[in-house]
């Protein structure tokens, strides 16, 4: 199992540009989330999804956009980069349920600089 | 509004001591959900443990042990005979059970650096 794949890895935008992070899974895991990471403010969520077809906002929305087509895949858009979006992001899933055993995987992030 | 404090920011310690890295979470659900991931320099996030507010019971898995108790709101993590690959920064995050009844979203602490030297 490969776990959870983001793409690319390192990324450099200029102010106004568009792009499309890939994040995928193939533990068939219904939950997903993209979270953003800044140095002294911990994790903080953008959007997660409970299923194919259904997402919500998180804590920092702004800026972006994400659709869930399918359960494996849960791509996040920059609709028009700003320096305050640069961060590195990460993206996890997790199977539902109340077992001790379930915990969020993370993808190995994305860091994004925005010029 | 969920809310997750680490109020050490960065710890030091020397191998083979003990350390115990605090948790202390907020929130108005009765059902909720309490993480604990690490972050090695290499940057990847790793899950360590999750607690059920209905489990109260404390953890023990090898060197790591973690203490839940619900009076002082608290989900704290002790590292026994701590190691230099302990080194890294360590989240408590919490997630409330909402309309799912399952944790679908965390909110992270801020994190505490661990350092830990020969």
């Amino acid at each position: 199992n490969a776990g959870v794949t983001q793409t690319p890895k390192f990324q450099v935008l200029k102010t106004g540009q568009s792009m499309t992070l890939q994040c995928a899974q193939d533990m068939n895991h219904e939950y997903m989330s993209w979270y953003r990471q800044d140095p002294g403010m911990g994790l903080r969520l953008i959007h997660y999804s409970v299923g194919a077809g259904i997402t919500d906002q998180g804590e920092v929305p702004n800026g972006y956009n994400v659709s869930r087509s399918t359960t494996e895949d849960f791509p996040l858009r920059l609709l028009s980069a700003a320096p305050s979006q640069t961060s590195v992001y990460f993206c996890a899933s997790m199977r539902p349920g109340r077992s001790s055993n379930y915990g969020y995987t993370f993808g190995s992030g994305t860091r994004l600089t925005v010029v | 509004a969920q809310k997750v404090t680490q109020a050490q920011t960065e710890i030091s310690v020397v191998e083979k001591e003990d350390v115990t890295l605090d948790c202390v979470y907020e929130t108005r659900d009765t059902t909720y959900y309490l993480f604990w991931y690490k972050q090695p320099p290499s940057g990847e996030l790793v899950f360590l443990i999750r607690r059920n507010s209905f489990d109260e019971q404390n953890e023990i898995s090898g060197r790591y042990s973690w203490n839940f108790q619900k009076s002082t709101s608290s989900f704290n993590f002790t590292i026994t005979a701590s190691q230099v690959v302990d080194s890294a920064v360590y989240f408590c995050a919490l997630s409330e059970g909402g309309n799912t009844g399952t944790a679908s979203k965390l909110t992270f602490g801020t994190g505490t650096r661990l350092q830990v030297t020969l």
